[in-house]
């Protein structure tokens, strides 16, 4: 069965300052990943998409992510964060290497920017 | 492009009643997904649908039932509500399923009291 790791839960970072949220993944046969946002009393925005190719992913916002498959790791970093970062992020992977069509949700980090 | 649309935003019911939540997807999406969010559990996969057939379903009890309309558009219905029923009930869509990014609505809250 696949499932995805996230290994923080929560993340406090000051502003301007990198990070990285950290994403681990298992998962037999093929894998698509993706990173969702989700501010307060909103859904889930698509931040990036590993689908097949380059291991390096930029997505939106400055944010970018790095696939390592030795490794089962998806991990999402940004350089210098911002205040308007704050949310909460979830790591996922489509369910049976995309034979089905359901996201597998790691647990989500809670990234807070600090001023 | 309007995005994933879900109504209502905000639902209060009390134990044992029903509830439809409709989702409306992107222009020219044909697969609908909803997910359930609760604080306990996080993010769980409720079922999907493509052209007007349920293609998968999550771990759910058969209270939980759905369908899709010719227009793509979606409606999820719970029966005999419970008080762990209370949730955010998220709506995806994407072109044809399968490893293609899904898009998301704002969900609806639904509280059960």
């Amino acid at each position: 069965a696949q499932s995805v790791t996230q290994l923080d839960s929560q993340v406090p970072v000051f502003e301007e300052a990198p990070v990285e949220l950290r994403c681990n993944y298992s998962s037999s046969v093929s894998v698509y990943l993706f990173w969702y946002v989700q501010y307060p009393n909103q859904g889930l925005q698509l931040l990036l998409k590993y689908l097949s190719g380059s291991t390096l992913v930029k997505g939106i916002n400055g944010f970018e992510a790095v696939f390592n498959k030795s490794q089962t790791s998806f991990h999402l970093r940004k350089p210098s964060v911002h205040i308007s970062d704050t949310a909460e992020y979830f790591c996922a992977v489509i369910g049976d290497g995309g034979r089905q069509g359901n996201l597998i949700f790691g647990k989500g980090t809670k990234l807070s920017v600090k001023p | 492009k309007a995005g994933v649309t879900q109504t209502p935003r905000y639902l209060i019911k009390t134990r044992g009643q029903q509830v439809t939540l409709s989702c409306s997807p992107i222009s020219g999406h044909r697969s609908v997904s909803w997910y359930q969010q609760t604080p306990g559990q996080g993010l769980q996969f409720l079922f999907e649908y493509f052209s007007e057939t349920q293609r998968n379903k999550g771990n759910f009890p058969g209270r939980f039932s759905g369908r899709q309309f010719s227009n793509s558009r979606s409606e999820m219905n719970v029966s005999t509500l419970e008080l762990g029923d209370s949730a955010l009930y998220l709506c995806a869509s994407s072109l044809r399923g399968g490893n293609q990014p899904q898009h998301f609505g704002d969900g609806t809250r639904l509280s059960i009291l």
